[in-house]
């Protein structure tokens, strides 16, 4: 079974940029979540999706940041216009909903650089 | 607001010694605590999961226990070895109607030297 994947592995581009990060998750997965670590910081939640369904985007920073789901597949995060300190690792994980022990899977993330 | 705390932030022992890794978070209202290992480079790794409920989880030389009433888990590895380089993060899941997603402590880079 292939696990979470993201796409790209990293991203480097200039300030006022746009950016679109892509995750698939596990197939059967109806949860998905953006998460990100900036330098020197944890990791803190972005969004959640349960199939198209935005459950939670509390942790999106500012209106720079589009998350979408549609048709409750793959998801997309764009940025833009890029700033700075949008420079981190950006990381997708999937779990199946209605599970009581949930595990969320994680792909390997992808790096963004803002220059 | 939760947060999580992991201490130390990084740790470099012997190979075989016995080791502990710390957590601890603000409020005990949580729904669970994992565990997560994460190689660089890769994403994250989940070691172990322990539901509010439980005290304990095991999986082969690694043991989690929770004392939630306290705010704190430790991640117990036995026998070290270099393949258990990594980092390992904790995270904690919020009660069940703040959703799934999980808050996590910095980590702990472990180092375990041949």
């Amino acid at each position: 079974e292939a696990g979470v994947t993201q796409f790209p592995s990293h991203s480097v581009i200039e300030k006022g940029q746009t950016v679109t990060l892509r995750c698939d998750p596990i197939s059967g997965h109806d949860n998905l979540y953006w998460y990100r670590r900036v330098m020197g910081k944890e990791i803190k939640f972005l969004l959640h999706f349960v199939k198209e369904s935005k459950q939670d985007e509390s942790g999106m920073p500012n209106n720079r940041f589009l998350a979408e789901r549609t048709g409750g597949t793959y998801s997309t995060l764009k940025v833009q216009p890029a700033e700075l300190e949008d420079s981190g690792v950006y990381f997708c994980a999937s779990s199946q909903v209605y599970v009581s022990q949930e595990t969320q899977y994680f792909g390997p993330g992808t790096r963004l650089l803002v220059l | 607001k939760q947060e999580v705390t992991q201490i130390p932030a990084a740790l470099s022992v012997p190979e075989g010694e016995n080791l502990v890794l710390n957590c601890s978070f603000t409020d005990s209202a949580i729904y669970n605590l994992q565990w997560f290992r994460q190689d660089p480079g890769k994403g994250l790794t989940s070691l172990l999961l322990i539901q509010s409920s439980q005290r304990e989880q095991t999986s082969g030389r690694l043991n989690a226990s929770l004392d939630k009433s306290s705010g704190r888990s430790t991640l117990y590895i036995a026998a070290s070895q270099p393949g258990d380089s990594a980092t390992y993060l904790c995270a904690v899941r919020p009660d069940w109607n703040q959703g799934g997603k999980l808050i996590f402590g910095q980590g702990t880079e472990l180092s375990v030297k041949p």
